[in-house]
C-alpha cells in the first residue's frame, strides 16, 4: 500500500460547482498535513495546511480525520483558475514530506 | 525577496555525461530536498539534507549525488549511471525536519532532457 493515496481523477466540473478531494495515509504517526496545488509544468505551491479541527480559507475547506487517517479538501464555487493538480502531503516529525500522486481538476466554462 | 532559486530552467544532456543542477535558498532553512517528477506522476525523493555537511538518500538515489557544503546551497549531480534521467527536478527547503506544521517551499524546477 502506498503511504499517501488520492482519488485518481481527473475531475472535470463546471464553473460554480463544489468538488471534494479525498486522501488517505498509512502512517499513523503522521503529524503534519498539507494540500499543495501544482499547475502544469510548474512547481507545487502550498494551498493550505490541515489542522486537527479542520480549517477554511475562503472557498477552500480542509478536514482531517486522524482515526480514519483521512484528509479531505472541499472547493466551493469552482473557478476556471482552480484548474490544477492537487497534491496531498503528509509529514511525520523528523521525517520527510510524503507526497500523494495528485488529483487533477479541470474546471470547465 | 526570500525564496529558492534553481538553475538552469532547462537542461539538455548527452548520454554518458554528468550534469549538475543548482539549488540556492535564502530562507535560512536547515532542511533541503531534491525530488524527481515524471510526466503524470507524483514527486519522488532523491536526496535530502537536514544540516550542512550531512545528507541522506531518499527513495531513488541511485545515479545521483549531492553535496551540502553551505546552508544555502544543495546542488544535485545527475551521473551517467542514472539510466533514465529525463524528468522534472524540484528542489525544496523547510525550516527544520523536526518541526511540526512547517511546509516545504519549492524552486521553479529544472527540466532535464537527455538527447
Amino acid at each position: 500500500r502506498k503511504e499517501v493515496e488520492q482519488d485518481p481523477g481527473p475531475f472535470n466540473v463546471p464553473e460554480g460547482a463544489t468538488v471534494a478531494f479525498n486522501c488517505t495515509y498509512s502512517n499513523s504517526a503522521s503529524q503534519s498535513f498539507f494540500w499543495y496545488r501544482q499547475d502544469c509544468r510548474k512547481e507545487p505551491k502550498l494551498l493550505m495546511s490541515v489542522y486537527s479541527s479542520g480549517n477554511e480559507d475562503g472557498r477552500f475547506t480542509a478536514q482531517l480525520n486522524r482515526a480514519s487517517q483521512y484528509i479531505s479538501l472541499l472547493i466551493r464555487d469552482s473557478k476556471l483558475s482552480d484548474s490544477a493538480t492537487y497534491l496531498c502531503v503528509v509529514k511525520t516529525l523528523g521525517q520527510n514530506f510524503v507526497f500523494g500522486p495528485g488529483t487533477r481538476l479541470s474546471v470547465l466554462p | 525577496d526570500g525564496g529558492i532559486t534553481q538553475s538552469p530552467k532547462y537542461l539538455f544532456r548527452k548520454e554518458g555525461q554528468n550534469v549538475t543542477l543548482s539549488c540556492e535558498q535564502n530562507l535560512n532553512h536547515d532542511a533541503m530536498y531534491w525530488y524527481r517528477q515524471d510526466p503524470g506522476q507524483g514527486l519522488r525523493l532523491i536526496y535530502y539534507s537536514q544540516i550542512v555537511n550531512d545528507f541522506q538518500k531518499g527513495d531513488i538515489a541511485e545515479g545521483y549525488s549531492v553535496s551540502r557544503e553551505k546552508k544555502e546551497s544543495f546542488p544535485l549531480t545527475v551521473t551517467s549511471a542514472q539510466k533514465n534521467p529525463t524528468a522534472f527536478y524540484l528542489c525544496a527547503s523547510s525550516i527544520d525536519l523536526r518541526r511540526k506544521n512547517t511546509e516545504a517551499f519549492f524552486g521553479q524546477g529544472t527540466r532535464l532532457t537527455v538527447v
